[in-house]
């Protein structure tokens, strides 16, 4: 398998300011990472698309400009949440892609709780 | 549209029994067929996946079951456990682009 790693697993923050959730792919190189936000009891909803050295494909519906993704290199991407309201409290989980001739999966990161006061 | 269709929604099973959980998709250039766990407030990690080549891939207690003419595939848990609670996601994808199905919630019984 593959192993992907997010920081910080929990944040508690004040209502207007910006989190910064790191991702990282632990042992192999991700040219393509996604962000997910997941609420209780569903799905998962795709936010965005990264993928490195260009600008992430946004899901319809999801604020670019809200959720800033960047992706600088081949083992990190970054979600940050400006100006965070309570509504954007939440389980937000990466992943990572890991393609290949014969393979082709994402490994998922073990989520990041944001709660919102 | 949702791309991947899954039911049930939620499944009670006894222990020792056997859980099945099925989803159903329309785009025939999906090549890969991945199911994941997710016990609760931890990511979903990869339990078994299948390729549309074959008709069956069995790892353990877990088991895929897929019909490329009827565009469906399940998963068997065969000899349910406690430990089995979980919420079961299937995934159908082409290259890097992936669809999810909304998500199974099986509770095993002891």
């Amino acid at each position: 398998g593959a192993v992907v790693s997010q920081h910080p697993s929990r944040v508690i923050c004040k209502s207007g300011t910006s989190v910064k959730i790191e991702c990282r792919s632990l042992d192999f190189q991700a040219t393509t990472m996604f962000w997910y936000r997941q609420f209780p009891k569903k799905s998962l909803m795709l936010m965005a698309t990264s993928n490195e050295g260009s600008k992430a494909t946004y899901e319809q519906g999801v604020e670019k400009d809200k959720f800033l993704i960047n992706h600088a290199s081949l083992t990190l991407s970054t979600l940050t949440v400006t100006s965070a309201h309570p509504e954007d409290s939440s389980f937000y989980i990466c992943s990572a892609y890991k393609g290949g001739l014969s393979y082709n999966e994402q490994f998922f990161g073990p989520g990041t709780r944001l709660t919102v006061l | 549209q949702q791309q991947v269709k899954q039911s049930p929604q939620s499944l009670i099973v006894q222990k020792g029994g056997i859980s099945i959980i099925n989803c159903a998709y329309e785009n025939t250039a999906f090549d890969y067929f991945p199911w994941y766990q997710q016990f609760p407030g931890k990511g979903p990690a990869l339990l078994i996946a299948i390729r549309p080549d074959v008709s069956e891939k069995k790892e353990g207690r877990f088991t895929i079951s897929f019909n490329k003419s009827a565009k469906q595939f399940s998963l068997h848990i065969m000899d349910s456990q406690p430990g089995d609670s979980a919420t079961y996601f299937c995934a159908a994808s082409t290259g890097n682009q992936f669809y999810f199905g909304t998500g199974t919630s099986l509770t095993v019984i002891p």
